[in-house]
């Protein structure tokens, strides 16, 4: 099943504002990671952030880790019309090499 | 190579058939793995290769399903006898050997354009 749940489903938001999608997930973790889908085809990766870490940082892009609550937050700013996407979480389990993948947030910037 | 490729980029077919799809990871990359899309969820895992080790299998859906890797590069996923509930996008990524940057977990996977399979 999977584990990684993001909310939202879908965000509309004006170029220019922020965007945040949250992740939730289950069973401890080594690390997370957060991709990009374009137009339902490859994913490129974004962001990875270890069980140890609580925020980190990348351009545009900052993501926070709380494993007490098992969630973390993506957080676009000052998005563009370029980040329009399917955004996902994935958990890389203590235990197992395998990402587990969430169902992913549509994200669309409006101009 | 600069990426990883997957080919074909769209395959259509009719039910019944079998069908073939190639992953070529990216240059030392020795871990490969395969995931089904359907249309709006998230990735479905299917298969795994670590080098030579014995592949996980585990999240092949029936035996209709297989895959192979050849010389520890370029892996083929088979369909046999495809169903109507085949139709998804197929995606190959592949990585470094996962825990080699630190820890156990998985690590950073590099994923190729997908093969868009419609089964009639």
């Amino acid at each position: 099943s999977q584990q990684g749940e993001e909310d939202p489903q879908a965000l509309s938001i004006q170029e220019g504002e922020n965007a945040t999608m949250n992740c939730s997930y289950k069973t401890s973790i080594n690390n997370l990671q957060w991709y990009r889908q374009n137009s339902g085809r490859g994913l490129v990766h974004l962001i990875l952030i270890r069980s140890n870490e609580r925020e980190k940082h990348s351009g545009r892009l900052r993501v926070t880790l709380d494993t007490s609550k098992k969630s973390s937050s993506l957080l676009i700013t000052a998005s563009r019309a370029a980040d329009t996407a399917s955004y996902f979480c994935a958990t890389a389990p203590d235990s197992n090499y395998q990402l587990i993948w969430g169902a992913g947030t549509k994200l669309i910037i409006k101009p | 190579g600069a990426g990883v490729s997957q080919s074909p980029s769209n395959k259509v077919t009719e039910k019944g058939k079998d069908v073939e799809l190639r992953c070529d990871p990216i240059s030392g990359h020795t871990a490969l793995y395969w995931y089904r899309q359907s249309l709006g969820q998230g990735l479905e895992f299917l298969i795994y290769f670590q080098g030579n080790s014995a592949p996980d299998k585990s999240g092949l859906p029936s035996d209709r399903f297989s895959a192979e890797r050849t010389g520890g590069s370029v892996s083929t996923l088979t369909i046999q006898r495809t169903q109507q509930e085949d139709s998804a996008v197929y995606l190959c990524a592949s990585s470094f050997p996962p825990g080699l940057a630190g820890g156990v977990g998985g690590d950073t996977q590099y994923f190729g354009p997908g093969t868009r399979l419609t089964v009639l």
